[in-house]
């Protein structure tokens, strides 16, 4: 079954740092793009960043400078390295396999970041 | 980039309606449009991709059409699983944008 999950997010201050990972099976992610896409509470969608199947990023405005995406093939895992945290960072971050016109798909569950002192 | 308008945000429908959601699009996508359903506390599921291919399990109620800069989402007999809120992306470059999202709510 092909399938992402996010771990890592907690309760952080702001201008702290937070890594975020993105454990995938059922699919290979050094031969796949993985996208992160953000949910601030109540909230609409924010895509985020994107890695590619040869480890090419692309980040939104919004976290450019301040988050980095790396990528461990032994563990079929992506990482969303967090720094310079702000309260507006404050959201549910969910990786997912981006199959290009095809949407993103799957979806992981999401794992909750929260920004404040 | 590309900026994704969609409408309305909020609709009221009874079970049995048919419903249409727009998502315009700030530059020609051509036809590069997807639509997600995500229910309350799960995340986002797609729907509809390349604008009008319904994504596989997905109900035939469902239905996408439009390209260039304006699509649209239709539900054909809303079923009480449908009360959701549906967002569109933009899939011609990143960063992929999203639409506003249409929370679809019982009346």
């Amino acid at each position: 079954e092909v399938q992402v999950v996010e771990s890592g997010g907690t309760l952080v201050q702001p201008g702290g740092s937070l890594r975020l990972s993105c454990a995938a099976s059922g699919f290979s992610v050094n031969a796949n793009y993985l996208t992160w896409v953000r949910q601030a509470p109540g909230k609409g969608l924010e895509w985020v960043s994107v890695i590619d199947s040869v480890g090419a990023t692309i980040y939104a405005d919004s976290v450019k400078g301040r988050f980095t995406l790396s990528r461990d093939d032994s563990k079929n895992t992506v990482y969303l390295q967090m720094s310079s945290l702000r309260f507006e960072d404050t959201a549910m971050y969910y990786c997912a396999r981006d199959v290009g016109v095809r949407g993103l798909d799957p979806w992981g569950p999401g794992t909750l970041v929260t920004v404040s002192s | 980039d590309i900026q994704l308008t969609q409408s309305p945000s909020f609709l009221s429908a009874s079970v049995g309606d048919r419903v249409t959601i727009t998502c315009r699009a700030s530059q020609d996508i051509i036809v590069y449009l997807a639509w997600y359903q995500q229910k309350p506390g799960k995340a986002p599921e797609v729907l509809i991709y390349a604008a009008s291919t319904l994504q596989s399990g997905v109900p035939s109620r469902f239905s996408g059409s439009g390209s260039g800069t304006e699509f649209t989402l239709t539900i054909n007999s809303l079923q009480p699983e449908d009360f959701a809120t549906y967002y569109c992306q933009q899939l011609n470059g990143y960063p992929g944008t999203f639409g506003g999202g249409t929370k679809v709510e019982i009346k």
